[in-house]
C-alpha cells in the first residue's frame, strides 16, 4: 500500500529556474516528513525536514512548504543548479523518525 | 566521521543461489535499518533493529530472507535461496535511536545485487 504520493515523476528545469516537487500523504499519524537527495550509486542523504508545527521550513536553496489540513508537502529548489540533478523522495514517518514511508522519487535534470 | 559502510557493492549470482549482504553502522548509532530499493522506486523497510534486537521485521519475507546484529554493531542480511525478482539495491541506514527527536537516518551506499 503506496501511502506517500510524489509528482512529477521527472522534471526538467533550465540553471537558476524553481525546482517543486509535491508530495501527499494519508496516514494522518505522520508527524515527520523529511525529503532526500539520491545520486546514482549512491545512498539517500536527508537534505531538509519539517515538522507538522511549522507551515514552512527554509534551508539555503531548499525551502519545504507544509499544508496539515490538506496533507500535502514540497520541495522548492530556488536557484537550481546543475549540481542538484539527482533523484529527490520525500518521507514521512510516526514517532518522529522511525519507519519511514518513501515516496516514489523525482527525478530531477537541471539544464546548464 | 566515517559512513554507512556496506560490502560488497555489487553481487552478481544465478538464482537459487545464497547470497549475503554486510552493514557496519556509523558508530554509536543504535538503530539499523535494511531497506530495499528497486529501480526508480523509492527504499522500503524490509527490518529494524534497535541494538540487537530486531523490533520490526514486518515486511521481511522471512521463507528466504534473514538478519541478525549480533553485539549490536554490525548486520548482514541474507537471501536463500535468491530469486529473479530479488535483483535491487540493498540499502543499509543507521541512526542514533529511540528517544532522539527527529532521529535523522543516514543511508549506507547500497548493494547492488543482480539474480540471473
Amino acid at each position: 500500500q503506496q501511502q506517500v504520493k510524489q509528482s512529477p515523476q521527472s522534471l526538467i528545469v533550465q540553471k537558476g529556474g524553481i525546482s517543486i516537487i509535491n508530495c501527499a500523504y494519508e496516514n494522518t499519524a505522520f508527524d515527520y516528513f523529511p525529503w532526500y537527495q539520491q545520486f546514482p550509486g549512491k545512498g539517500p542523504a536527508l537534505l531538509i525536514a519539517i515538522r507538522p508545527d511549522v507551515s514552512e521550513k527554509k534551508e539555503g536553496r531548499f525551502t519545504i512548504s507544509f499544508n496539515k489540513s490538506a496533507k500535502q508537502f514540497s520541495l522548492h529548489i530556488m536557484d537550481s543548479q546543475p549540481g542538484d540533478s539527482a533523484t529527490y523522495f520525500c518521507a514521512a514517518s510516526k514517532n518522529y523518525g522511525q519507519n519511514f514511508v518513501f515516496g516514489p522519487g523525482t527525478r530531477l535534470s537541471v539544464l546548464p | 566521521e566515517a559512513g554507512v559502510v556496506q560490502s560488497p557493492r555489487y553481487k552478481i549470482i544465478e538464482k537459487k543461489q545464497p547470497v549475503a549482504f554486510w552493514c557496519n553502522p556509523i558508530s554509536g548509532h543504535n538503530t539499523l535499518y535494511w531497506y530495499l530499493q528497486n529501480l526508480g522506486q523509492g527504499p522500503e523497510l524490509l527490518i529494524r533493529y534497535e541494538n540487537e534486537e530486531a523490533v520490526d521485521d514486518s515486511q521481511l519475507p522471512k521463507d528466504r530472507f534473514s538478519a541478525e546484529r549480533l553485539k549490536g554493531v554490525d548486520s548482514t542480511l541474507k537471501i536463500q535461496p535468491a530469486e529473479l525478482g530479488d535483483s535491487a539495491v540493498y540499502l543499509c541506514a543507521s541512526s542514533l535511536g529511540a528517544g532522539v527527536s527527529t532521529d535523522t537516518q543516514y543511508f549506507g551506499p547500497g548493494t547492488r545485487l543482480t539474480v540471473l
